[in-house]
């Protein structure tokens, strides 16, 4: 069975300061799909950022990059530039390629504070 | 605005009640799933439903049921309720069937409490 893990209950950083939020998982496929999910109090999960494991290339969304590391099952978030709005907690989630299996183990979350 | 829509947005019931919480998927999508995330936890994977059937379930016992319509809207029914059963429930929307456009787009979410 797939899990995944995030190692940091919470997490803090200055606003405009850079920070990487941690995620390792465990599987024994080799076509996956990676995520990081944000779900500010409003409970609505907001999807952030995906990467695709056949794709070397880290992906990167304006502000929020990730360092995948498929060798060592490990897929972190580093978030630029923090602002106030990115105050949330943060999931990261794993899917296999192809159905079924459409379904997403989510790890336990990692919140993120935000300090003006 | 993801366009995936949950009602009631709480809902409080007593133990051994029964309750249907309603999902509307987003536009174009034919696969909703539904996950149950207990507070300070990741969400946990109810089941899935592709074109009107079942296509998944996770480790959770028959009295969670569920139902898609032909609009592919959906409905997550849970019988006999527990305790242990309050949570938030989220329901996720995505098109099935095309690798590239399988990510999941969640609503915001019924907050079932049960007394």
């Amino acid at each position: 069975a797939q899990t995944v893990t995030q190692s940091q209950p919470e997490m803090s950083v200055q606003e405009a300061e850079t920070v990487t939020l941690s995620c390792t998982y465990d599987t024994s496929e080799s076509d996956y799909y990676l995520f990081w999910y944000k779900q500010p109090p409003s409970r609505q999960m907001i999807l952030v950022i995906r990467q695709e494991a056949y794709k070397q290339q880290n992906a990167t969304e304006n502000r929020f990059s990730v360092n995948f590391q498929k060798a060592a099952k490990s897929f972190s978030l580093k978030i630029s530039d923090s602002q106030l709005g990115d105050a949330a907690m943060y999931f990261c989630a794993y899917r296999r390629a192809f159905n079924p299996g459409n379904q997403f183990y989510f790890g336990t979350g990692t919140s993120l504070t935000v300090i003006p | 605005e993801t366009g995936v829509t949950q009602s009631p947005t709480h809902l409080i019931k007593t133990r051994g009640q029964q309750v249907t919480l309603r999902c509307s998927s987003q536009s174009g999508h034919n696969t909703v799933s539904w996950y149950q995330q207990a507070l300070g936890q990741g969400p946990q994977f109810i089941f899935q439903y592709y074109r009107e059937e079942e296509n998944g379930r996770g480790n959770f016992p028959p009295r969670f049921s569920g139902l898609q319509f032909p609009n592919y809207s959906s409905e997550l029914n849970v019988n006999a309720l527990e305790l242990d059963d309050s949570a938030l429930y989220l329901c996720a929307s995505s098109l099935g069937g095309d690798r590239a456009l399988n990510t999941q787009y969640f609503g915001p979410g019924t907050r079932l409490t049960v007394l």
